[in-house]
């Protein structure tokens, strides 16, 4: 079965900092990774997603993420927080097959970004 | 991007009674949805797998006769919480791909916060 592992529950940053949310997961085959944002009152937004190809993903509001195989890992990344990029974060790991579209998600983690 | 809505975004209800929330795709057509649940401060819980036209495949420990699914059309699938219960208190949030592929993209609805009393 596969299993999605955030080891940090709460991450604070000071804004303009760079940030690094880790992501392990645990998969038989090769897996598609997300990677999403939760705020208070909104629903999941997707910031990036890996399938196949380069391992380093571009994703929106300045976010990257790598896919290290060797690693089982898939760290979210930006180079300079805002305040604005306060919120939860998940990874999650999805299916193919029959089994495409359900996605396991890892516990999130909390991001606060002080001035 | 596409969109998905839920409906209600906050229900409080007694002890015993029913409760359903709707999950709707609004531009575009979703054969499948799927449906989690969050409890506070914890990760989301894939609980079932909503199937237009036919019925609904659930995880293993999710009790399909108290979490009624029905997939009635291409936009909408409805969660029934029957004889709500105090510990069904949770956020349920649906999503849905938005085409047919393995590597679609899932798109979140807001959440239903279900408070049950």
């Amino acid at each position: 079965a596969q299993s999605v592992t955030q080891p940090d529950i709460h991450i604070t940053v000071s804004e303009g900092a760079s940030l690094e949310l880790r992501c392990n997961y645990s998969y038989g085959a090769t897996p598609y990774l997300f990677w999403y944002v939760q705020s208070p009152g909104q629903g999941l937004q997707l910031l990036l997603k890996y399938f196949s190809g380069d391992t380093l993903v571009q994703g929106i509001k300045g976010f990257e993420a790598e896919f290290k195989r060797s690693q089982s890992s898939f760290n979210l990344r930006k180079p300079s927080v805002h305040w604005s990029d306060a919120a939860e974060y998940f990874c999650a790991v999805g299916a193919g097959g029959t089994s495409y579209g359900k996605l396991t998600f890892g516990q999130g983690t909390i991001l606060t970004v002080h001035p | 991007g596409a969109v998905v809505s839920q409906h209600p975004s906050r229900v409080i209800c007694k002890s015993g009674t029913s409760v359903k929330i709707e999950c709707r795709s609004l531009d575009f057509q979703a054969t499948t949805m799927f449906w989690y649940r969050q409890f506070p401060k914890q990760s989301l819980m894939l609980m079932a797998t909503s199937n237009e036209g036919s019925k609904a495949t659930y995880e293993q420990g999710v009790e399909k006769d108290k979490f009624l699914i029905n997939h009635a059309s291409l936009t909408l699938s409805t969660l029934t919480v029957t004889s709500a219960h105090p510990e069904d208190s949770s956020f349920y949030i649906c999503s849905a791909p938005s085409s047919g592929g393995a590597t679609d993209t899932q798109y979140f609805g807001p959440g239903t916060r279900l408070t049950v009393l």
